[in-house]
């Protein structure tokens, strides 16, 4: 029963290609996030959305559009893949206030080719 | 300016040892969470401890500790007798209470990490 599940956990791509990372939580939290974590380990927050409404939207190329058909699932579409892409993204959700933690998926290594 | 600096990149520890891990933060908001992630050789993210900026009492969960010292802008990590396992990156971050009603989706901003080494 896992809490955040994220798939594919691992994704080799060539570049100029889309892809889609899946995102899923079954805490019942209101607010999910996608991070991105360089080849340094430094992660930063790329979007959060609460109740499936767009709260933030880091600078973060055009060619990444989070989607989000209900409040348990959160998606990464990246089009036309860049070799400088290639990161750990990770889907975290949260109950929405400032007190609690953001609960992480396993992540998702993508690698560009 | 950072707002979460590990000024640790690297620590060996013997172990059972005692390890402090450094964290300062920058901000101006008066309201604000602090919270320290594990993340093991695997890769995921383990939520350690959470401290409230109004919190008069520094938190503990079993061996890990915060110290927060608030007009320091510090929320060091503590891990009491330290064991193999606990090698791994550790990351401070922080919640701001920002613009969004309760601040909760306003994300976490991460320190760059401390790579922590427990030597038998």
């Amino acid at each position: 029963d896992t809490a955040v599940s994220q798939t594919p956990k691992y994704l080799v791509t060539q570049m100029g290609n889309d892809k889609s990372i899946k995102c899923e939580q079954n805490l019942g939290h209101d607010t999910m996030y996608w991070y991105k974590q360089d080849s340094k380990k430094f992660l930063k927050i790329m979007f959060s959305y609460n109740n499936k409404e767009l709260i933030i939207n880091e600078t973060v190329p055009n060619r990444f559009s989070p989607k989000s058909p209900d409040k348990a699932h959160l998606n990464l579409h990246i089009n036309s893949l860049e070799l400088g892409d290639s990161a750990v993204y990770f889907c975290a959700s949260s109950l929405g206030n400032m007190n609690t933690e953001a609960f992480f998926g396993q992540g998702t290594r993508l690698t560009v080719v | 300016a950072q707002k979460i600096t590990q000024t640790q990149p690297g620590m060996f520890v013997q172990e059972k040892e005692a390890v402090t891990l450094d964290c300062t933060y920058d901000t101006s908001d008066p309201s604000y969470g602090l919270f320290w992630y594990k993340q093991p050789s695997s890769g995921e993210m383990i939520f350690l401890i959470y401290q409230g900026s109004y919190d008069q009492q520094n938190a503990t969960e079993g061996r890990y500790s915060l110290n927060f010292q608030k007009a320091r802008k510090s929320a060091n990590l503590v891990i009491s007798a330290s064991q193999l396992g606990d090698s791994a990156m550790y990351f401070c971050a922080m919640r701001e209470a920002g613009m969004y009603s309760g601040g909760g989706a306003d994300g976490l901003t991460f320190g760059k990490g401390t790579h922590l080494i427990i030597q038998p």
